[in-house]
């Protein structure tokens, strides 16, 4: 079965300090899909990114960037320069086409809180 | 566009009652899925519709029934509420259940006393 490890349960950090938040995720199939969702205080999901397992490319986007390593099983997200309003859970996910069981295609983390303080 | 859409927002039960969750989502989506989220807990999936006319179970499925109404549609029913349904019930949808992100209703907050 797929899983994802979100080990960190809390990071806190002062505005404008960066923030990397690391995702290991196991999976037997060669095709699968990784995502990051945000979950500010106000509930709802938001999602953020999507990789595939063959598009390695590191992405940037304004304050955000994400590092996929297929060698090392990681998807990790970094905010640059944190401001209050990153403050949320944010959860990674991955799905593939070989899971079976009762958890459907997609797997969430645990999440890792984001505290930013002024 | 409203994306997906859950009503209601809040809802107070007594145990026993019975209630539906309503989801709509207007993307034109194949796929749809029911989440709770429990404190402590993460996302847990109840249901899911791979495509109109298909329902599956998921991780936590008993005491709750689902109905994909349409391609639109797929409503959530507690037959009879217990206090360990207290929780925040979350829709949502995908183009695709593997390949595409999946797009979120801004939750109901239900609690069971």
């Amino acid at each position: 079965a797929q899983k994802v490890t979100q080990a960190q349960t809390e990071i806190s950090v002062v505005e404008k300090e960066d923030v990397t938040l690391d995702c290991v995720y196991e999976t037997r199939d060669t095709t699968y899909y990784l995502f990051w969702y945000k979950q500010p205080p106000s509930g709802e999901l938001v999602f953020l990114i999507r990789r595939n397992s063959f598009d390695e490319q590191n992405e940037i986007s304004g304050r955000y960037s994400w590092n996929f390593q297929k060698s090392t099983s990681s998807f990790n997200f970094t905010i640059t320069a944190s401001q209050v309003v990153d403050s949320a859970v944010y959860f990674c996910a991955l799905s593939d086409y070989m899971t079976t069981d009762s958890w459907g295609k997609l797997q969430f983390g645990a999440g890792t809180q984001v505290v930013v303080t002024p | 566009n409203a994306g997906v859409t859950q009503t209601p927002k809040f809802q107070v039960l007594k145990t026993g009652q019975s209630m539906t969750l309503q989801c709509a989502q207007d993307m034109n989506h194949n796929s749809m899925y029911w989440y709770r989220q429990d404190p402590g807990m993460g996302l847990r999936l109840i249901y899911y519709s791979a495509s109109e006319g298909t329902t599956d179970k998921g991780e936590v499925p008993n005491g709750y029934n689902v109905s994909r109404l349409n391609k639109r549609e797929f409503s959530l029913r507690l037959e009879s509420a217990a206090p360990s349904q207290t929780s925040v019930y979350f829709c949502a949808s995908s183009e695709d259940e593997v390949r595409d992100e999946q797009y979120f209703g801004p939750g109901t907050r239900l609690t069971v006393t």
